[in-house]
This record gives structure tokens, C-alpha cells and sequence, in this order.
């Protein structure tokens, strides 16, 4: 069985400020890893992923994520804020044979 | 734009009634998801359909149900409607049923409101 936990439903930052979106998973077969996007009455965008292969993925809009196998988590990150990251992120994983499972979402707000 | 549809985007009704959700996957796209999101219960996967066979089940009520036809586009249909199921439900396609590292395309999503 698989699950994802993304720690802090909600998270500020200022603008230009670091954004760090934690992801920790749990997965009975090697994993693969998405971060999705949400923003206010939208469907799910899809900002990068992790298959196989290099573990630091970069994705769209500057974003990019770190598989750590040994920590089982899959940390979203962006070196500075913009007023347009505000949005709701959302965690999923996958593997071979497995359903996707998503996490609960973390609402990012960012102030000016 | 992702190249999954959903009709209509907003839906309102009263309780006690029988609405149908509609969903075109992406071109080529075998596998359809459900999905209800609300803001107290948050994303929830309701059903998955590949190639027009049930794949998985979630937290889906009995008095909903959900088929995928011959041309791979899927209906939701929520019946004797209570006013907790007003949500967004969302329908995502996939190219595959799991077996592969593929992500899903969400679509716009159908906004009901039940009164």
C-alpha cells in the first residue's frame, strides 16, 4: 500500500523568500513521485515528477524536487517566491502496479 | 489546457435529485478517474475506469456510480443528492492503468451545488 504525508496544510513565505513544500511517502514498490498545482477553481496542473533516473527534477515555474530514497521524501522547493505561486500543492505517488494516491495538500500563501 | 473535458462546469440542484457528470480523457488516454474535493474532506479518488472496466475504487458512495464508454469518455452520475455532496469533482485521464510511470491530466472540473 502506498501513502503520501505532506507536513503543514498551510505555509506562508514573503516574496523572494525561499519556498520549501515538504512530501514524505510510503511506497512497497520503488516509487514514483509528482507534485501538482492548484490554483483557485482550477484542475490539477502537473509541475514535475519523478520516474527513474537523475533525482533532483526540475519542473515548470522555477520549482524543483529531490527524491531521497533514504529519507522516503520528495521535498518541493523554489529558491524565491512570487505572488503567483499561491496556490494549493499537492504531493502524489505511484509505482508499478499501484494506484496514485495524493496527500492532503499544502496551501501556499506568499506576502508582499 | 490539459485535453481532458468535463460538462457542464457548474451544475446546481436540489436535494433528493439525480445529476450526470461527463468526462473526454485526453486522446488516447485509456484509464478515467474520479475525484471529489471539498473543503472539509479535500481530494478524494472516488473511481477509476481502464479501457471500460472498473480498475479501482475509493471512497465512492453506493448512491453514486460511474461507467466508461466504448469511446473511452466516462459519466459520474450522483443520485438522491444531499447537500454534503456539493464539491468540485474533478475527472483526470491517464494513458495507462498503472502499469507504467504515467501522470494524470486533470480536467477543469464540474462545480455542484446542492440546495
Amino acid at each position: 500500500a502506498q501513502s503520501v504525508t505532506q507536513l503543514g496544510s498551510h505555509v506562508s513565505v514573503s516574496e523572494g523568500a525561499l519556498v520549501l513544500l515538504r512530501c514524505n511517502y510510503s511506497s512497497s514498490v520503488p516509487p514514483y513521485l509528482f507534485w501538482y498545482v492548484q490554483y483557485p477553481n482550477q484542475g490539477l496542473q502537473l509541475l514535475l515528477k519523478y520516474t527513474t533516473g537523475a533525482t533532483l527534477v526540475k519542473g515548470i515555474n522555477g520549482f524543483e524536487a529531490e527524491f531521497k530514497k533514504s529519507e522516503t521524501s520528495f521535498h518541493l522547493t523554489k529558491p524565491s517566491a512570487h505572488m503567483s505561486d499561491a496556490a494549493e500543492y499537492f504531493c502524489a505517488v505511484s509505482g508499478y502496479g499501484q494506484n496514485f494516491v495524493f496527500g492532503p495538500g499544502t496551501r501556499l500563501s506568499v506576502l508582499p | 489546457d490539459s485535453g481532458v473535458t468535463q460538462t457542464p462546469k457548474h451544475l446546481i440542484t436540489a436535494t433528493g435529485q439525480r445529476v450526470t457528470l461527463r468526462c473526454s480523457p485526453r486522446s488516447g488516454d485509456l484509464s478515467v478517474y474520479w475525484y471529489q474535493q471539498s473543503l472539509d474532506q479535500g481530494l478524494q479518488f472516488l473511481i477509476q475506469y481502464y479501457n471500460g472496466e472498473e480498475r479501482a475504487k475509493g471512497n465512492i458512495l453506493e448512491r453514486f456510480s460511474a461507467q466508461q464508454f466504448p469511446d473511452l469518455h466516462s459519466e459520474l452520475n450522483l443520485s438522491s443528492l444531499e447537500l454534503g455532496d456539493s464539491a468540485l469533482y474533478f475527472c483526470a485521464s491517464s494513458p495507462s492503468g498503472g502499469l507504467g510511470p504515467y501522470e494524470q491530466y486533470f480536467g477543469p472540473g464540474t462545480r455542484l451545488t446542492v440546495t
